[in-house]
């Protein structure tokens, strides 16, 4: 069973520039959480979607940002006009179900560097 | 989510037992104590978790002290490789609460 898959590990942005950021769920997972870690620094929550709805972005900025997670396919994290201060490590996690009794298991991470 | 506290850094020698100790002495109820490390940046790696039994796995063993208000995890013979920011967390048991907030957790060094 693979693990969750992230894809690209490495993306260079030049200021201005949009971000796309993939992440393939563990099979039978329908629920996906997205993480930003800025460098020197603990993870911090962004958003929280299952299939085809956000459930929770407390944690996303609320301009530029923006994250789905359709019927078919990865979720994604859109980042648009990307600024210096969104260089980050991003990392994607899927839990089989809801709450705090699923444990989250996250992927490799996409490491995003803004020029 | 309850806070949770951890020392900044340990140290461990190899083959040793590791202990690394968590306060949440705000915990409620309904909230979970869950165990992640990550190693060099790489994405976290789920450890165990549990509510108020004392939990153990191929990994380690998560101690809940009878109050919940704090916690230690047990890795019984720590390797080179379990050298590593460990992090503490609780999560709200019931539905719409996914997310994990992760503290400033524990750099733990394994020395040979």
């Amino acid at each position: 069973n693979a693990g969750v898959m992230q894809n690209p590990r490495h993306l260079v942005r030049r200021r201005g520039q949009e971000a796309r950021l993939r992440c393939s769920p563990m099979k039978g997972h329908s629920h996906v959480y997205w993480y930003r870690q800025l460098p020197e620094e603990g993870l911090k929550f962004m958003v929280y979607l299952q299939k085809e709805n956000i459930i929770d972005e407390s944690g996303m900025p609320k301009e530029r940002f923006s994250a789905e997670f359709p019927k078919e396919g990865p979720s994604i994290l859109r980042i648009q006009q990307v600024v210096r201060g969104d260089s980050a490590a991003y990392f994607c996690a899927s839990s089989p179900g809801q709450g705090a009794s699923y444990e989250q298991y996250f992927g490799p991470g996409t490491r995003l560097t803004v020029t | 989510d309850a806070k949770t506290t951890q020392p900044p850094s340990m140290d461990c020698a190899e083959g040793r037992a590791a202990n690394l100790p968590c306060n949440h002495s705000t915990i409620s109820g309904n909230e979970y104590v869950y165990w992640y490390r990550q190693i060099h940046s790489q994405g976290p790696q789920y450890i165990i978790h549990g509510l108020k039994n004392n939990e153990t796995n191929e990994m380690a063993s998560l101690i809940i002290t009878e109050d919940r208000k704090s916690s230690t995890l047990i890795l019984p013979h720590a390797t080179l490789r379990d050298t590593a920011v460990y992090y503490c967390i609780v999560r709200v048991l019931y539905t719409n609460a996914g997310k994990s907030t992760f503290g400033d957790g524990t750099t733990l060094t394994v020395k040979p």
